[in-house]
């Protein structure tokens, strides 16, 4: 089973509308990264969350960890096409000693119209 | 613009052949580590090397290898390759190993096509 549940797996909104992505571990979240990619392309680093309740914002969008540590939410507001795109998130887990190795979820595909 | 590059940007073969990705990390970075995507699996950890010398394994087959040279630079070889071996492949480089996506950063990827 995928250690990272991201949900919706696709989203389509009218531009202007706001929506929210979710990232979902069934294990303690050391730090949790969200990356947007074009189809097709590389990876664009957005955030990286690390502590319980923390809350970063880069222009339009906003991501915040549960106070549990085991989800986060990326919501963007006031959507535009430039936000169409592939949405993932990746966690740290611990992999032995102090080592950790990076995990994504399989991603939300964000479908923007004008 | 990352600093890690990748060659070649995409790459289209036969069934049952050999290829070869290179990736070359940000100036300074010793270790690499090897990423596959494809829409069924979704992004996955391959392997990482540190300063020449393995340090993790991930979900890669037996006809995967790679290594990573004197240079820094790595190259991630897949023999017999196979249809469902059609997938982006990505390469991320970091300062320091073990530290998860901390201090990552991702090249363009090369998407590898098998016909």
């Amino acid at each position: 089973s995928q250690e990272l549940e991201q949900s919706p797996q696709s989203l389509i909104v009218q531009e202007g509308k706001n929506l929210t992505i979710n990232c979902t571990s069934s294990k303690t979240l050391y730090g949790l990264y969200w990356y947007k990619q074009k189809y097709g392309e590389g990876l664009i680093f957005l955030m990286m969350l690390q502590k319980g309740g923390e809350e970063k914002s880069h222009e339009k969008i906003t991501a915040k960890l549960d106070e549990k540590k085991q989800q986060s939410s990326l919501h963007i507001t006031a959507s535009q096409p430039s936000h169409a795109g592939i949405y993932l998130c990746g966690a740290d887990r611990h992999s032995g000693g102090s080592n950790y190795k990076l995990t994504f979820g399989k991603g939300t595909l964000l479908t923007v119209n004008p | 613009d990352s600093g890690v590059t990748q060659t070649p940007k995409h790459l289209i073969t036969a069934t049952g052949q050999r290829v070869t990705l290179r990736c070359s990390p940000r100036s300074g970075d010793l270790s690499v580590y090897w990423y596959q995507q494809s829409l069924d699996q979704g992004l996955q950890f391959l392997i990482q090397y540190y300063n020449g010398e393995e340090r993790a394994k991930g979900n890669i087959l037996e006809r995967f290898s790679a290594q990573q040279f004197p240079d820094l630079h790595s190259e991630l070889n897949l023999s017999s390759l196979e249809l469902g071996d059609s997938a982006l492949y990505f390469c991320a480089s970091s300062a320091i190993p073990g530290t998860g996506g901390r201090e990552q950063f991702f090249g363009p990827g090369t998407r590898l096509t098998v016909l």
